[in-house]
């Protein structure tokens, strides 16, 4: 079975510094790992996807992620925090492109401080 | 633009009530899902659907159903409302290419 785990319920920065959201995964089979974004009384929003082509992937507002198969983990990051980052992020996992529902971790809070 | 929508956006009802959420998309995708989300609890999956006729049980699927008699429509019943179904509940639709794409969601209360 897959699972996800987001390492830190919330995750808080200053303004400019860098954001690290951490995320490993278990799965059987080579996986496809996403990270969502929700801001305040909104859905879910896709960050950047991984498909097994390369293994840096660069999402919107300068996000970006690693898949590292060694370490099981596909963190999220972003050099320089905005204010307007701050929200609740997911990291979701599934086993192919096709019909698989995606499973999601319990979600990471990040906060801004200015 | 392709959309999936949710209604209502809030809904009120008291504990043994039937309920409703409706879920409707306009991507032309097969595959379509119901998640709540719970604080601590992230997203959780109750039921999803294949395709017409397709209905299969999530992680949650306990006091809940659904029906899919079109592409479009996925429609959400709890057919006794309890408290504890108290929660934000999320429809998505998923395509060729993995990812899903949301609606805004329902926020429903049962008093």
């Amino acid at each position: 079975a897959q699972s996800v785990t987001q390492l830190g319920s919330h995750v808080s920065v200053s303004e400019g510094a860098l954001v690290l959201l951490r995320c490993n995964y278990s799965s059987s089979v080579p996986p496809y790992l996403f990270w969502y974004v929700q801001y305040p009384n909104q859905g879910l929003q896709l960050l950047l996807k991984y498909t097994s082509a390369a293994t840096l992937v660069k999402g919107i507002n300068d996000f970006e992620a690693e898949f590292k198969k060694s370490e099981t983990s596909f963190h999220l990051t972003k050099p320089s925090a905005h204010m307007s980052d701050a929200a609740e992020y997911f990291c979701a996992v599934s086993e192919n492109s096709g019909n698989t529902p995606l499973v999601f971790g319990k979600g990471t809070r990040l906060s801004v401080i200015a | 633009d392709a959309e999936i929508t949710q209604s209502p956006r809030h809904k009120i009802t008291e504990t043994g009530r039937q309920v409703t959420l409706a879920c409707h998309q306009t991507w032309n995708h097969n595959n379509m899902f119901w998640y709540r989300q719970d604080l601590g609890h992230g997203l959780r999956l109750i039921h999803y659907s294949y395709g017409v006729q397709d209905t299969n049980k999530g992680e949650v699927s306990d006091g809940y159903s659904v029906s899919r008699s079109n592409t479009e429509d996925l429609p959400l019943t709890l057919e006794s409302a309890a408290s504890s179904q108290t929660s934000v509940y999320f429809c998505a639709s998923k395509g060729d290419t993995g990812e899903q794409y949301f609606g805004p969601g329902t926020r429903l209360t049962v008093t």
